[in-house]
């Protein structure tokens, strides 16, 4: 079966600007989490999305939100992009909010100039 | 969630067995000890799940000792495709599963020929 697709692969953004990510999960599967990634922080929890409601947050600003949708697929959005967003934005999908594993998406990388 | 300990690098030749030693003193009655690989610009995948004593599938093995204070990540006879991020994550499945996957710095594997 089909994996985590998350588009775009790469995006480059100015400053000031905002930004939507998707991410479409495994078939099936029902809780939708976001990461963060860059090389200084590692992977930071973002949100977690199930059954179209968010159920947790991670400590970033507000500019960061999300949504999911009833096929699942989940948004990300990111108001008046910084440079500090430039980082690797990682969709994990599991079958439930108790399941042994969460499978990624390769990602999207964003680049903020 | 449990706080983790590893090594930052590790060095190791093809054929080699390797094993990755994850400290995690705090552990709770309820938490599960999961171990992610990582290769560059790409998600986490998932490689072996534990509760206690040995697991074992067709990619590694983990160890558990008794106390659960640390486990042991073994990759038999590494390739140089095996070079990657392992992380190791400890937490609670039963309450809210993977919506706060924390995961530390990881160990860079690093597989010579």
């Amino acid at each position: 079966k089909a994996g985590v697709t998350q588009t775009p692969r790469y995006l480059i953004k100015t400053r000031g600007q905002q930004v939507t990510l998707s991410c479409s999960p495994i078939s099936g599967h029902r809780s939708v989490s976001w990461y963060q990634q860059t090389p200084g922080q590692g992977l930071q929890f973002l949100f977690e999305y199930f059954s179209e409601t968010q159920r947790n947050k991670g400590n970033f600003p507000g500019r960061f939100s999300g949504r999911q949708f009833s096929n699942s697929r989940s948004e990300m959005n990111v108001s008046t992009l910084e440079l500090g967003d430039s980082a690797l934005y990682l969709c994990a999908s599991s079958l439930n909010r108790v399941s042994t594993e969460a499978f990624f998406g390769q990602g999207t990388r964003l680049t903020v100039v | 969630l449990a706080k983790t300990t590893q090594p930052i690098s590790m060095d190791s030749y093809e054929g080699q067995e390797v094993n990755i030693t994850c400290s995690h003193n705090n552990i709770a009655t309820n938490d599960y000890i999961t171990w992610y690989q990582q290769f560059p610009s790409q998600g986490p995948r998932f490689i072996i799940q534990g509760y206690k004593t040995k697991v074992t599938n067709e990619v590694a093995s983990l160890f558990i000792p008794a106390d659960r204070k640390s486990s042991t990540l073994s990759l038999p006879r590494v390739s140089l495709s095996d070079t990657a991020v392992y992380y190791c994550l400890v937490g609670d499945m039963t309450v809210g599963g993977y919506s706060t996957l924390t995961f530390g710095k990881g160990t860079m594997l690093l597989v010579s020929p």
